[in-house]
C-alpha cells in the first residue's frame, strides 16, 4: 500500500510569487489534513477535508492560502502571494473511518520564501 | 500553558538502556493520544496510539496514559542507535480530528 505522497519535496520561491503544493493520500482514506511546521515551532493544524468537503479550516492563517480537494482524491494547497513568514514544512496526512483514528503523514514539502 | 508539552531534550541514553519520554496535555476531554517518530527530513511515523488509562505494549515500545494527571509517556526498551530521532507527542482535539502536537523530544542513543 502506497503511503501519503507529497510534491514537490522542496520549493524555493520569491516573496509575492505563487506556489501550489500537492498531496496524494493513502487510497481509500476519506480524511485528509494539512499541517505546517515553521522553524522552532511545533507542527500545527491547517485544515481537514472529508472527501471533497472542508470540515475544519480553523487553522488556515489567512486568505492567501487556498486548499482544494476536487473529487475527494488528491488535494492542493496554494499560497498566493507568498510572504516570508510562510516558510516552513507543509505536511499532509490522511486517515480512514471515524474520528479518533491515527493519521499517516507524508514526507512534507519544505517551502522557502526568499 | 501550551496545549501539549514535551521536554525538547536532547535525551541521551546508551545502547541497551531504557529511554523514557514524557508528555503532558492541557485539555481534559482529550481521548486519543499518539506517539510519532520523525527522522530528519522524513515524515512523522506513527509508532503508538493509546486511548485508555494504563499501559499499552508493542514490541520494545510501551505507552502509558494517565488521564487524571493529563500525562502520557513512551518507554523504549533495549534502545538501539536506530532509535535516535525526534519523538512527537500528539493529542486529538475535542472533535477527534485535528492533532495537537508537542515540539518533540530529540533522543540520541549511543553505541
Amino acid at each position: 500500500e502506497a503511503g501519503v505522497t507529497q510534491f514537490p519535496s522542496h520549493s524555493v520561491i520569491e516573496k509575492g510569487q505563487t506556489v501550489t503544493l500537492r498531496c496524494d493520500p493513502i487510497s481509500g482514506h476519506d480524511n485528509l489534513y494539512w499541517y505546517r511546521r515553521v522553524m522552532g515551532k511545533e507542527i500545527k493544524f491547517l485544515l481537514h477535508f472529508v472527501k471533497e468537503s472542508k470540515q475544519d479550516e480553523s487553522g488556515m492563517p489567512n486568505n492567501r492560502f487556498l486548499a482544494e480537494r476536487t473529487g475527494g482524491t488528491y488535494s492542493t494547497l496554494k499560497v498566493q502571494p507568498a510572504e516570508l513568514e510562510d516558510s516552513g514544512v507543509y505536511f499532509c496526512a490522511s486517515s480512514q473511518g471515524p474520528i479518533g483514528q491515527p493519521q499517516h503523514f507524508g514526507d512534507g514539502t519544505r517551502l522557502s520564501i526568499l | 500553558q501550551k496545549e501539549v508539552e514535551q521536554n525538547s531534550g536532547p535525551l541521551s541514553v546508551p545502547e541497551g538502556a531504557i529511554a523514557s519520554l514524557n508528555c503532558t496535555y492541557s485539555d481534559r476531554v482529550s481521548q486519543s493520544f499518539f506517539w510519532y517518530r520523525q527522522y530528519s527530513g522524513k515524515s512523522p511515523e506513527l509508532i503508538m496510539s493509546i486511548y485508555s488509562n494504563g499501559d499499552k505494549e508493542d514490541g520494545r515500545f510501551t505507552a502509558q496514559l494517565n488521564k487524571a494527571s493529563q500525562y502520557v509517556s513512551l518507554l523504549i526498551r533495549d534502545s538501539q542507535p536506530s532509535d535516535s530521532a525526534t519523538y512527537l507527542c500528539a493529542v486529538h482535539n475535542q472533535a477527534g480530528t485535528a492533532l495537537i502536537f508537542g515540539k518533540g523530544t530529540t533522543l540520541s542513543v549511543s553505541s
